[in-house]
């Protein structure tokens, strides 16, 4: 079953943080987060682990509450260069193809 | 290192034709899949490939057919194009990052209109 991301799209300023948020109702073993650019293919920014991980790229963090069966991705001091599509992917199991279910994406928008 | 190559680009089928998306990738992953991403939506799995030889149905494999004769190859068919199938197709391969951990190298998709 699709993951939930919310919101669906949001509009920030230079500078402004956003957060999304992804939402399962299966037990989760992984999430992936990607970044798509109109036209392009995703890119990927960071996978998390069971047990409640936190990870960071640059000035994107994300967290993994496993008990919640939830991800939140974190965008401090927003770049224009953040603008994208950000979808997150969740696996259910550890098997070593890791078979990604990805949600609908959140847009994201950074106006100077 | 070119990546995951994808190819065509851009497609016109008209209903009941068929073609052959291809996907080659060079950096010996042993994982490959297909997704096709729809106006405003998420990646749906198609297909997907653990290794040569090795293929099976992702979510959404009604009129798509796969194989992976090599470990570089992994074309997706379309045997009787349906307007249903007008979508954008990604092809990906997975590698490790250790510890139980896996990303994503996406190529840069096949545009296919059915009209």
């Amino acid at each position: 079953q699709q993951p939930v991301q919310s919101p669906q799209a949001v509009i920030l300023r230079e500078g402004e943080d956003a957060v999304i948020n992804c939402s399962s109702s299966k037990a989760l073993y992984s999430v992936h987060w990607y970044r798509q650019k109109h036209g392009e293919a995703p890119v990927f920014l960071m996978i998390l682990l069971k047990g409640g991980e936190q990870k960071g790229h640059e000035k994107i963090s994300a967290s993994f509450n496993e008990k919640k069966q939830q991800s939140s991705l974190y965008l401090t001091a927003s770049q224009l260069s953040y603008s994208g599509t950000y979808f997150c992917g969740t696996a259910t199991n550890s098997g070593g193809y890791q078979k990604v279910t990805f949600g609908t994406g959140t847009k994201l928008q950074v106006i100077p | 290192n070119a990546g995951v190559t994808q190819t065509p680009k851009f497609r016109i089928l008209k209903i009941g034709q068929s073609m052959t998306l291809q996907c080659t990738q060079d950096m010996n992953h042993n994982y490959m899949y297909w997704y096709r991403q729809d106006p405003g939506m998420g990646l749906k799995l198609i297909y997907y490939s653990v290794g040569a030889g090795i293929t099976d149905k992702g979510e959404v494999p009604n009129g798509y057919n796969v194989s992976r004769s090599t470990t570089e190859d992994f074309p997706l068919r379309l045997e009787l194009a349906a307007p249903s199938q007008t979508s954008v197709y990604f092809c990906a391969s997975s590698y490790s990052l250790g510890q139980g951990r896996y990303g994503y190298t996406f190529g840069s998709g096949t545009r296919l209109t059915v009209v």
